[in-house]
């Protein structure tokens, strides 16, 4: 099956400071999305990204579909931004696409 | 909000006792989704449903039965429940067709003893 890797593992960020979450994929697939899961677990959707740049406030990605790359930035972290992120590609196969999760970036953003 | 709401929240079992975790959403989305999400594997697919009695394994489905008789409610059934099987549960949807955002409940943690 395909491969969903995510970099790096944790990461831990000064507030005001900002990252770059990157995740790479081993094969073609129809789109991508990252999700944040909060301290409360909570699963977020934050962008659904097949290919090209979403911004959404200080949050933005850029999806890479023939190089099989996508990066996730955070500008000017706060510590609402803690939590876990996850990307997932999204194959279709026989009635449905279903998502396949990378195992996610740690963050932590301190004061 | 996507109108998804898990039950129960929190769930203790004794091993070899069936459970069932119900997904419940309120506006008539066609398609639905149980992940699991374990330390170290991150969420896994375990059974998805495309309507109304239509229903299709993932990656994990072993261990594991799902139902759907009507659109606002997708059931996840174990058997009989193992100590494999403590995890956090979550429902998914997507809102818009079979290639669109997901969008997940709060989630069930159940607890195998």
């Amino acid at each position: 099956g395909i491969q969903v890797e995510q970099s790096p593992p944790d990461l831990i960020l000064q507030e005001g400071a900002n990252s770059t979450l990157r995740c790479n994929f081993s094969d073609s697939v129809n789109n991508l999305q990252w999700f944040h899961q909060n301290p409360w677990g909570q699963l977020i959707n934050l962008f659904y990204i097949p290919s090209g740049t979403k911004q959404n406030g200080r949050l933005s990605a850029t999806t890479v579909a023939t190089e099989r790359y996508s990066l996730l930035y955070i500008s000017s972290s706060q510590t609402t931004d803690s939590g876990v992120y996850f990307c997932a590609v999204d194959l279709f196969g026989g009635t449905a696409s279903k998502l396949t999760f990378g195992t996610g970036t740690r963050l932590q953003v301190t004061l | 909000d996507a109108g998804i709401t898990q039950s129960p929240r929190h769930k203790v079992t004794e091993t070899g006792t069936p459970v069932t975790l119900r997904c419940h959403q309120t506006e008539n989305h066609r398609y639905m989704y149980w992940y699991r999400q374990d330390p170290g594997h991150g969420l896994r697919l375990i059974h998805y449903s495309y309507g109304v009695k239509d229903t299709d394994k993932g990656e994990v489905s072993d261990g594991y039965s799902v139902s759907r008789s009507k659109t606002e409610d997708f059931l996840l059934t174990l058997e009989s429940a193992t100590s494999s099987q403590t995890s956090v549960y979550f429902c998914a949807i997507r809102t818009t067709g079979g290639d669109s955002p997901l969008h997940f409940g709060n989630g069930t943690r159940l607890t195998v003893t």
